[in-house]
């Protein structure tokens, strides 16, 4: 059975950077790509971006690229995502993903989930 | 960017009930449109994937439609454990986006 592990709940103060792990087991993160994605308080989800842990190729979203990175270890079992420059707007629970694609449909969707990990920016 | 659209963004029903949750999408997707439900404190869970496909151990009280710009997510039947947000998300092109979800509520 697949699972994803984060890391524990996070509280930063505005102006610092957070890193929040994904450790998979039940398969290797080789050949996939994780994703990162967040949810705020009451909000919808908000994707951030992906790595391919079999490549280290990286795509991020336009609104974070400039502040996140992502990586993975070279056991390709965990995912980091470091997000920078923390601001009170960047509270919120932040998730990993494993994306599934189907080469012959095209069809993709996030089929599991890590826990979520609470990053809270407070003064 | 895609911009997804969820109608209505809160509806109430009884148990037994049937509903409809629909997402229009800012330009056309083919049928790249997955959906999810959220629980409180939890993440959320696939249901449809490619717009109308069931997915494994997903009730078939759950049916999706649609295709273009114009989607469906049908309950029959709401049993208690349905109570819950719903998203649609499309995955035609980066970056990925959601709706801004729907909740379900007992009446």
């Amino acid at each position: 059975q697949v699972q994803l592990v984060q890391s524990g709940a996070e509280v930063k103060k505005p102006g610092a950077s957070v890193r929040v792990s994904c450790k998979a087991s039940g398969y290797s993160l080789n050949s996939f790509t994780a994703h990162w994605l967040r949810q705020a308080p009451g909000q919808s989800l908000e994707w951030m971006g992906w790595i391919n842990t079999d490549n280290g190729n990286t795509k991020y979203s336009r609104k974070f690229q400039d502040r996140v990175t992502i990586t993975g270890d070279t056991s390709a079992t965990t995912v980091v995502m470091e997000l920078s420059s923390l601001r009170s707007e960047d509270t919120a629970v932040y998730y990993c993903a494993k994306l599934y694609f189907d080469i012959l449909t095209g069809y993709q969707f996030f089929e599991f989930w890590g826990q979520g990990t609470l990053v809270t920016v407070s003064s | 960017d895609i911009q997804m659209t969820q109608s209505p963004s809160s509806l109430s029903a009884s148990v037994g009930d049937s509903v409809t949750i629909t997402c229009r999408t800012s330009q056309y997707i083919n049928n790249y449109l997955n959906w999810y439900q959220q629980k409180p404190g939890k993440a959320p869970e696939l249901l449809i994937y490619g717009a109308s496909n069931l997915q494994n151990g997903v009730p078939s009280r759950f049916s999706g439609g649609g295709s273009g710009t114009d989607f469906t997510l049908t309950i029959n039947s709401l049993q208690p454990e349905d109570f819950a947000l719903y998203y649609c998300q499309q995955s035609y092109n980066t970056p990925i986006t959601f709706g801004q979800g729907t909740r379900l509520d007992i009446k």
